[in-house]
């Protein structure tokens, strides 16, 4: 089955500790995305990828950080420095070209205690 | 520069009555408008899109949309709400060359029995 899978679903870390959130493709998409969901907010774009080894910052990437090693794989580390990580994050991906809708995977929700 | 707006955060209606969740736009060039579903603790699934074709246009379960240029406005509606329905819905806007969505707020629909 082409899709996206992220893991774990929940994620539960102390404050203070990195955690990297997985995000996985099969649709042979070029573009691929993270989003952070808080309740009764939109969805909020971190980073970007457009292409393997290149990546652009989105609207509130400070205290994230994200590598595009392979096509297929685009991981999400929420580091120390972010001073709120408890939040749902969605990853997607899309092919290149205008209005191509993006595809999202089931989430994973963190907790920071 | 590009915006919407959901002009409910949450709208209730009896299952079998007709639905309506409304938003506005605002973009620089000729916007592309999505209308995506989201179930609890669940990803992004899109409902239907606009790409400057035809004004009104017909998505999945039942859902439409017509893009009203001189209203700014992209409303999504169903005749018939079945209680399945009941999920957040996004208003999402891409511009033109532009790979970056911008979503709304979200609208929760709930359907009563």
């Amino acid at each position: 089955d082409g899709g996206i899978t992220q893991s774990p679903k929940y994620l539960f870390r102390k404050e203070g500790q990195n955690v990297t959130l997985s995000c996985e493709q099969n649709l042979n998409h070029d573009a691929m995305y993270w989003y952070r969901q808080d309740p009764g907010q939109g969805l909020r774009l971190i980073y970007y990828s457009q292409i393997v080894n290149d990546f652009q910052k989105g609207d509130i990437a400070e205290g994230y950080s994200v590598s595009r090693e392979k096509k297929e794989s685009f991981p999400l580390t929420v580091t120390s420095a972010q001073k709120n990580p408890t939040a749902f994050y969605l990853c997607a991906s899309s092919s290149l070209g205008s209005y191509n809708e993006q595809f999202f995977g089931p989430g994973t929700r963190l907790t920071v205690l | 520069a590009q915006s919407v707006t959901q002009l409910d955060s949450h709208v209730s209606v009896s299952e079998g009555t007709p639905v309506l969740l409304r938003c506005n736009y605002s973009s620089s060039y000729s916007p592309s408008l999505f209308w995506y579903v989201q179930h609890p603790n669940k990803g992004l699934q899109l409902l239907l899109k606009y790409t400057s074709a035809a004004t009104l246009v017909k998505g999945i379960n039942g859902f439409e949309a017509e893009f009203k240029k001189s209203e700014t406005s992209f409303h999504l509606t169903k005749p018939s709400a079945h209680m399945s329905d009941a999920a957040e819905y996004f208003c999402v806007v891409i511009g033109r060359g532009n790979e970056k969505l911008t979503f709304g707020t979200g609208t929760r629909l709930t359907i009563i029995p």
